[in-house]
């Protein structure tokens, strides 16, 4: 198989506070964990592409500086939202991709991300 | 240009009836194709992946892979009120990209 649990499925916090997103994949080894957002009635925008033990590859428009994410084994990668704002609120997604699935790709059950 | 574009929809059919989807992509070069359901709230589900040209089946899903046209489509035969969801059409460059998503809905 290939599971990803990510935690926590939601979260409300005040706006300028920082919250971090847990993406673990459970039974298998992910050298590279993908972070996606979605708004209501969107589809799925890649963030970031995290890889074990580097720097993230963040895509345009994304600010690295605002949303941190730690892949410090090939089982966790995070993602930190700091400083949040309501703006910020949105459906966060991660993926992780193992190899020798002829699919790849495999999606946490998101999280929830209200900003007050 | 989008990298992938579904028609927007929503589509209503009717219990026991055929749901086509249509997607399109962008990028001559793409290889892997898939389409995921998504319930309201929760996170995408695949439903099929397709490689080659042609036809591919499961179960009451088919997928239609044509390269030449860049176009990929997805055909829910016997459509059953559980089935009442958002399609996303999704498509392998350098990156999983996400067409918009077209909703469905089945009439009992």
């Amino acid at each position: 198989g290939a599971v990803v649990s990510q935690h926590p499925s939601r979260v409300i916090c005040k706006s300028g506070t920082s919250v971090k997103i847990e993406c673990r994949s459970l039974d298998f080894q992910a050298t590279t964990m993908f972070w996606y957002r979605q708004f209501p009635k969107q589809s799925l925008m890649l963030m970031a592409t995290s890889n074990e033990g580097s720097k993230a590859t963040y895509e345009q428009g994304v600010e690295k500086d605002k949303f941190l994410i730690n892949h410090a084994s090939l089982t966790l990668s995070t993602l930190t939202v700091t400083s949040a704002h309501p703006e910020d609120s949105s459906f966060y997604i991660c993926s992780a991709y193992k190899t020798g699935l002829s699919y790849g790709y495999t999606f946490g059950s998101g999280t929830r991300l209200t900003v007050v | 240009q989008k990298e992938v574009e579904q028609n927007s929809g929503p589509l209503s059919v009717p219990e026991g009836a055929i749901a086509s989807l249509n997607c399109t992509y962008s990028d001559r070069g793409s290889q892997s194709f898939f389409w995921y359901r998504q319930y309201s709230g929760k996170s995408p589900e695949l439903i099929m992946f397709i490689y080659s040209n042609g036809d591919k089946e499961d179960g009451r899903f088919t997928a239609q892979l044509n390269k030449a046209s860049q176009y990929v489509s997805l055909l829910i035969r016997d459509s059953q009120p559980s089935d009442s969801a958002t399609y996303l059409c999704a498509v392998i460059t350098y990156k999983l990209s996400f067409g918009a998503g077209t909703t469905v809905t089945v009439r009992a």
